[in-house]
């Protein structure tokens, strides 16, 4: 079946330092992959997606580029604020189904 | 643009007791979800409507969960009887339609404790 695999966390940075929080994955096919955002008290917000090998997404300084032959989708930022404090979660759909499937997710903490 | 609705926020109950939740999608989107988030872990899809039809069920502890969507348009997840295991956030989402591409939009969610 499908899988996502994240880093542990909490990844624990001081503000304006490097950001990647690994993912990768296991798929049978040519899975979507997203990667969510859940800040303190509210849901899950999409941050960004890829749809096919070699794609980038990006949002809000954040990119993932998806790497068929390594299987992950790493998350990247060049330099995290304090407000990028939350949970991060990898996920991924397959075969052209909206349904997700979701790593354990990973906790930054960005201190000032 | 409202987003997904759902309530209520919190829930403490005793093992063996029911409890119901509910969720309200974003007017026009077909597809609505369930997921179950135990603490430090990812959500879990419990069970997926296309409109007033199921989808997949397939991770729904059926001898406990039952979840309906009459009308197409809100839902309510029932728990009956509750175990200590049930504690978890219930993370209601919706989306244009089945279609991968489409984004799925969460609500806050209802977090339950079991005692």
């Amino acid at each position: 079946g499908n899988s996502v695999t994240q880093m542990e966390g909490p990844v624990t940075l001081s503000e304006e330092a490097f950001l990647t929080i690994n993912c990768t994955y296991t798929a049978t096919g040519y899975p979507s992959l997203f990667w969510y955002v859940q800040y303190p008290g509210e849901g899950l917000q999409l941050l960004l997606k890829a749809t096919k090998a070699d794609d980038k997404g990006s949002n809000k300084g954040f990119e993932a580029t998806y790497r068929k032959e390594t299987t992950s989708f790493h998350l990247e930022k060049g330099s995290v604020q304090v407000s990028d404090s939350a949970v991060y979660f990898c996920a991924l759909s397959e075969g052209g189904y909206s349904t997700l499937t979701f790593g354990k997710g990973t906790m930054l903490l960005v201190s000032p | 643009e409202a987003g997904v609705a759902q309530s209520p926020r919190y829930k403490i109950i005793e093992k063996r007791q029911s409890v119901a939740f509910w969720c309200n999608p974003i007017s026009g989107h077909a597809t609505l979800y369930w997921y179950q988030q135990i603490l430090g872990q990812g959500p879990k899809l419990l069970i997926q409507f296309q409109n007033n039809g199921v989808v997949d069920d397939s991770q729904l502890p059926k001898d406990r969960f039952s979840a309906e969507r009459l009308k197409g348009v809100d839902s309510t997840l029932k728990i009956q009887p509750a175990k200590l295991e049930d504690s978890a956030v219930y993370l209601c989402a919706s989306s244009l339609s089945t279609s991968g591409r489409n984004e799925q939009f969460f609500g806050p969610g209802t977090r339950l404790t079991v005692l």
